[in-house]
């Protein structure tokens, strides 16, 4: 059974220009979590998506977006890259709320 | 929102010994708890959950830990630590007041000594 899977593994960016990360759930899994951790900040909430419906949002500028697809694939989007948004971005689908999270490996962004 | 506290930035233990991870949470309603471990340039691995039913959770790896809701508390034990557990280890609560959003501690690094 395939894991979470995210693409690309690493990225280099620089300020103010904009990028996407994929991920690709488990099969079967419709709610997709995104993450951002950080040596400072930890791991931090970014949205939720369930059924292509953003159900929960943390607290970060509307320069991060998400969206579902039809087949629970997810994509997020930051633009206007800062240097402070170099992290690891974690994805995680699960099943349901009690079933804990399934985490991919994660996209390295670094912003230069 | 949830608040999640994990005593100890770092812990440093023998092989053979005891691995004790602490980990206290504020909450009005009983949450969802999780440990999750992650190794160097990798994602998060779900150790064990509680959700419902017995206190004592028992996961992979050899790894335990007991919802003590008095105490708000979930620690993480092993009885005797390996060389391979040497990771970041964190502490996570799902929040039902908040669509079950998963709040994490800050994380506690382990490293064993030969």
């Amino acid at each position: 059974k395939a894991g979470v899977t995210q693409t690309p593994r690493y990225l280099i960016k620089t300020r103010g220009q904009q990028v996407t990360l994929s991920c690709s759930p488990i099969s079967g899994h419709r709610s997709v979590s995104w993450y951002q951790q950080t040596p400072g900040q930890g791991l931090q909430f970014l949205f939720e998506y369930f059924s292509e419906t953003q159900r929960n949002k943390g607290n970060f500028p509307g320069r991060f977006s998400g969206r579902q697809f039809s087949n629970s694939r997810s994509e997020m989007n930051v633009s206007t890259l800062e240097l402070g948004d170099s992290a690891l971005y974690l994805c995680a689908s699960s099943l349901g709320q009690d079933k804990g999270y399934t985490f991919g490996s994660g996209t390295r962004l670094t912003v230069v | 929102a949830q608040s999640v506290t994990q005593l100890g930035s770092h812990v440093s233990v023998s092989e053979g010994a005891l691995v004790l991870l602490r980990c206290n949470y504020s909450s009005s309603v009983p949450p969802y708890l999780f440990w999750y471990v992650q190794y160097p340039n990798q994602g998060l691995q779900l150790l064990l959950k509680y959700t419902t039913g017995a206190t004592l959770v028992k996961g992979i790896n050899g790894f335990e830990a007991e919802f003590k809701k008095s105490e708000t508390s979930f620690h993480l034990t092993k009885p005797s630590a390996h060389m391979s557990d040497a990771a970041e280890y964190f502490c996570a609560v799902s929040d039902r007041s908040n669509d079950y959003t998963l709040s994490f501690g800050a994380g506690t690094t382990v490293t064993v000594r030969a």
